[in-house]
């Protein structure tokens, strides 16, 4: 059964605008969670993460929003830009243990 | 070479083959990883190498059989697979285990005839 869940396999918006991704997580232990952005014919790379004491963390266009009650996680990107036209993945771990969980990945497209 | 290297990029097999994927990791890491992307699911753990030493297995099958002989490189053996087994695989390192991030290779598309 899958922990992580991105629910929206694509997702398109216009350059300048904000890019949401959301992604879902049903383990309650998991305390770190990471976004990464992958390129066609390239492997995935870390962009940002945030843990479960916080509920945001923000590195210059890329905000990552965590509500735990909800066990939900966002990726804002403000504004879009079309080089940010990706697949984006969300994971999650328990701090300490050897494994990330994935989510299936969010194919952002943003339109100029 | 810099970051993870994977080779070959493209791999096409026939179920009674044996042929090895490489991956290199230059970056100083002492933790290495397998992952398998099947057409529209999440990446999955495959196995966990961390000093050399294997720490996790996540019930993969035997036909599958990792060889990691130094920190820096990491081998997936591949003999007998499925057409199911196509996928791409993806390396990955990390320094330590409980590690903020992973830095992934490019993969290797593998197609099982």
């Amino acid at each position: 059964d899958q922990q992580v869940k991105q629910n929206s396999p694509s997702l398109s918006v216009q350059e300048g605008r904000i890019s949401i991704l959301n992604c879902d997580y049903t383990n309650s232990m998991f305390d770190y969670f990471l976004w990464y952005k992958k390129y066609p014919a390239e492997g995935p790379t870390f962009l940002i993460s945030i843990s479960s004491i916080k509920d945001k963390n923000e590195d210059g266009r890329f905000t990552v929003f965590l509500n735990k009650s909800a066990k939900h996680l966002s990726l804002h990107i403000v504004p879009s830009q079309p080089g940010d036209s990706a697949v984006y993945f969300c994971a999650a771990s328990v701090w300490g243990e050897n494994q990330f969980y994935f989510g299936t990945g969010t194919s952002l497209t943003v339109i100029p | 070479e810099t970051g993870v290297t994977q080779t070959p990029r493209h791999l096409v097999m026939g179920m009674t083959n044996k042929k090895s994927l490489k991956c290199e990791q230059h970056l100083g890491h002492n933790a290495m990883y397998w992952y398998k992307q099947s057409a529209k699911k999440p990446l999955e753990l495959m196995f966990v190498y961390s000093l050399e030493e294997r720490v996790e297995n996540n019930s993969v099958p035997s036909r599958f059989s990792p060889e990691c002989p130094n920190s820096s490189h990491l081998f997936l053996h591949l003999h007998t697979l499925q057409p199911e087994d196509s996928a791409l695989y993806l390396c990955a390192s990390s320094q330590g285990l409980a590690a903020n991030e992973q830095f992934f290779g490019p993969g290797t598309r593998l197609t099982v005839l």
